[in-house]
């Protein structure tokens, strides 16, 4: 069974700058949510995607967007890069439906905008 | 406002003595409180997890205590080794298929 995995590892822009960060979803999991962790800091959740579709959305500005494909993986694509959105990214996968407690996490991307 | 509480902030247990974190969350509609590990450069890992019918869950070295009228739960390491130092997270989760609310961590460390 493959586990969550994102690419790419590292990561650096210069601001105004766009960025897309990549994820695929551990095997038979339908949900993919995405985080932001600042250094120090708990992760902040972004927004979900269940079956293709937002699942919901936490207190980020639009130029914060995604996609899930139809095999569950997923894109962040981050516009107008600012100098606080250098962070951990980090994607989770869930089974979704009646099984939706557990989420697992990828290694995440270590973005830094200069 | 912070919805989930975590403290302390750091901790230094010497091996083989108990680490205890604890969390406070505001919302008393979550019904799912799990604890991850985070090693420096990876991502948090599920460690252990608790719903509030149930008072206390161990796996193992680690015991998730639950106080529902308190709001609080706190998670125990037992025969703290220097392997068990990372960063731990809190959380919590409303019904359904919902995202996380996380802590701010507690940085453990583990010294011989």
């Amino acid at each position: 069974e493959t586990g969550v995995t994102q690419s790419p590892t590292h990561l650096i822009k210069t601001r105004g700058q766009q960025v897309t960060l990549r994820c695929s979803s551990q095997s038979g999991h339908n949900t993919v949510s995405w985080y932001q962790q600042a250094l120090g800091q708990g992760p902040q959740f972004i927004f979900q995607y269940y079956r293709e579709e937002e699942n919901g959305r936490g207190n980020f500005p639009p130029r914060f967007s995604g996609l899930q494909f139809p095999n569950y993986s997923s894109e962040l694509n981050v516009n107008a890069l600012e100098l606080d959105d250098s962070a951990l990214y980090l994607c989770a996968s869930s089974p979704g439906g009646a099984v939706a407690d557990t989420q697992y996490f990828g290694p995440g991307t270590r973005l830094t905008v200069l | 406002q912070q919805q989930v509480k975590q403290s302390p902030q750091s901790l230094i247990v010497q091996k083989g003595g108990i680490s205890i974190i604890n969390c406070a969350y505001e919302n008393t509609a979550f019904d799912y409180f799990p604890w991850y590990q985070q090693f420096p450069g990876k991502g948090p890992a599920l460690l252990i997890a608790i719903r509030p019918d149930v008072s206390e869950k161990k796996e193992g070295r680690f015991t998730i205590s639950f106080n529902k009228s308190a709001k609080q739960f706190s998670l125990h390491i037992m025969d703290s080794q220097p392997g068990d130092s990372a960063t731990y997270f809190c959380a919590a989760r409303f019904p359904g298929n919902t995202p996380l609310v996380f802590g701010k961590g507690t940085r453990l460390s583990v010294i011989a």
